[in-house]
């Protein structure tokens, strides 16, 4: 049991480029969850999906594109990637929505864009 | 502006003692609140979490307490130990219409707790 797990863990972009990062879940869980970290801050919610083709924005979506075509995968898109968009990116997963019950997350992602 | 802040960045407690962790919310419509946990290179851990209709919430050696009126809630650790060391953020949710979350939990900065041997 992997729990949620991020690929890639590392990556260094040039301005302008686009990439993917793959969160999965073995969990089974329904609602998954993409954050991203910068320093000195709190998580903050870049887009999160209520379950499989489904997707929502969260508090800071812009530049960012999201998909769920499987349950237990979300993924999450850059596709002209900028400097401000430098930061440590988490995804997570929860089996409830209702009074969000927990919200397992994975190891994170540092993007770093030149 | 912050809905949710935690207004000491860092803390340093002694093994043993009482390590108190304090958030401050703005938003009246949350109604719940969880504690997370991070160690350097992982992602949080959820550790306590508390509804807006109690005022306290125990889980072995943490306790978290909400005091509505003022808006605070804060995250007791009893006794305090070194493997405690790790940042906290506290974390907030919005009722939805249908009586759940909306699905969107607001963070604070977070407070790095050091507790020294």
């Amino acid at each position: 049991n992997a729990g949620v797990t991020q690929t890639p863990k590392f990556r260094v972009l040039k301005t302008g480029q686009s990439m993917t990062l793959l969160c999965a879940q073995d969990m089974n869980h329904e609602y998954m969850y993409w954050y991203r970290q910068d320093p000195g801050m709190g998580l903050r919610l870049i887009h999160y999906s209520v379950g499989e083709g489904t997707t929502a924005k969260g508090e800071v979506p812009d530049g960012y594109n999201v998909s769920r075509l499987k349950k237990q995968n979300f993924l999450l898109g850059l596709e002209s990637a900028a400097p401000s968009q430098t930061s440590v990116y988490f995804c997570a997963s929860s089996y409830s929505l209702v009074r969000i019950g927990t919200q397992y997350f994975g190891p994170g992602t540092r993007l770093t864009v030149l | 502006d912050q809905q949710v802040k935690q207004n000491s960045p860092s803390l340093s407690v002694q093994e043993g003692r009482i390590s108190i962790l304090n958030c401050d919310y703005t938003n009246s419509m949350f109604d719940y609140f969880l504690w997370y946990k991070k160690y350097p290179a992982e992602g949080p851990t959820f550790l306590i979490s508390i509804s807006s209709i109690k005022d306290k919430n125990e889980d072995g050696r943490f306790t978290v307490f909400l005091n509505k009126s003022a808006k605070h809630l804060s995250l007791h650790i009893v006794p305090s130990q070194p493997g405690d060391s790790a940042v906290y953020f506290c974390a907030a949710s919005v009722k939805g219409r249908s009586g759940g979350s909306q699905g969107n939990l607001i963070f604070g900065k977070g407070t790095k707790l050091s507790v020294k041997p």
